[in-house]
């Protein structure tokens, strides 16, 4: 069965810095694709990024990109120049053989 | 365009009790997805519908069972409410299947608190 492991429950950076978010999955799916979506405090998920298994190419959106590594089964997420906007949970989001199971989340502060 | 709508957004029932939610998804998309989502097990996909044919389903007890409508709205419903069933119930649309590269977007929950 696949799983989705976000080792990190709560992580705190100052506004301005790089943080990044790991999450690790299981799968014996060779086509699959993964998401990270944000939910912000009080407010609705919505995308951040995702990928496609077959594609080598990180993803990339303005401050926000992914280390896909499909050997190790590890992407994580990139947020460069963070902002207080981005204090938000995070959740990584795995999607084949017509499943789609989340991980548990990571609670981000960004710190004025 | 308008968003995910849920209703209602907040419902108190008793155990034993059943309740119906419901969700409107944005126009032209025909996936909607339900999630149950709780402090101790994070997000727990529920099921899929498809243009009103049930895609996929998670691993819940039959007390839960949902439906879609010609115009892609949806309900799910909770029959024999448990304490442990007070969670945000989020559904999420989509243009395509929910368990594809479609971008699904996600509505506000409906908290429901069982007592």
């Amino acid at each position: 069965a696949q799983t989705v492991t976000q080792s990190q429950p709560e992580m705190s950076v100052q506004e301005a810095e790089t943080v990044t978010l790991s999450c690790t999955y299981d799968t014996s799916e060779n086509n699959y694709y993964l998401f990270w979506y944000k939910q912000p405090p009080s407010r609705q998920m919505i995308l951040v990024i995702r990928q496609e298994a077959y594609k080598q190419q990180n993803a990339t959106e303005n401050r926000f990109s992914v280390n896909f590594q499909k050997a190790a089964k590890s992407f994580s997420l990139k947020i460069s120049d963070s902002q207080l906007g981005d204090t938000a949970m995070y959740f990584c989001a795995f999607i084949g053989d017509d499943k789609i199971i989340f991980g548990k989340g990571t609670r981000l502060h960004i710190l004025p | 365009k308008a968003g995910v709508t849920q209703t209602p957004r907040y419902l108190i029932k008793t155990r034993g009790q059943q309740v119906t939610l419901s969700c409107s998804p944005i126009s032209g998309h025909r996936s909607v997805s339900w999630y149950q989502q709780t402090p101790g097990q994070g997000l727990q996909f529920l099921f899929e519908y498809f243009s009103e044919t049930q895609r996929n389903k998670g691993n819940f007890p039959g007390r839960f069972s949902g439906r879609q409508f010609s115009n892609s709205r949806s309900e799910m419903n909770v029959s024999t409410l448990e304490l442990g069933d007070s969670a945000l119930y989020l559904c999420a649309s989509s243009y395509g299947p929910g368990t594809s590269l479609y971008e699904q977007y996600f509505g506000p929950g409906t908290r429901l608190t069982v007592t």
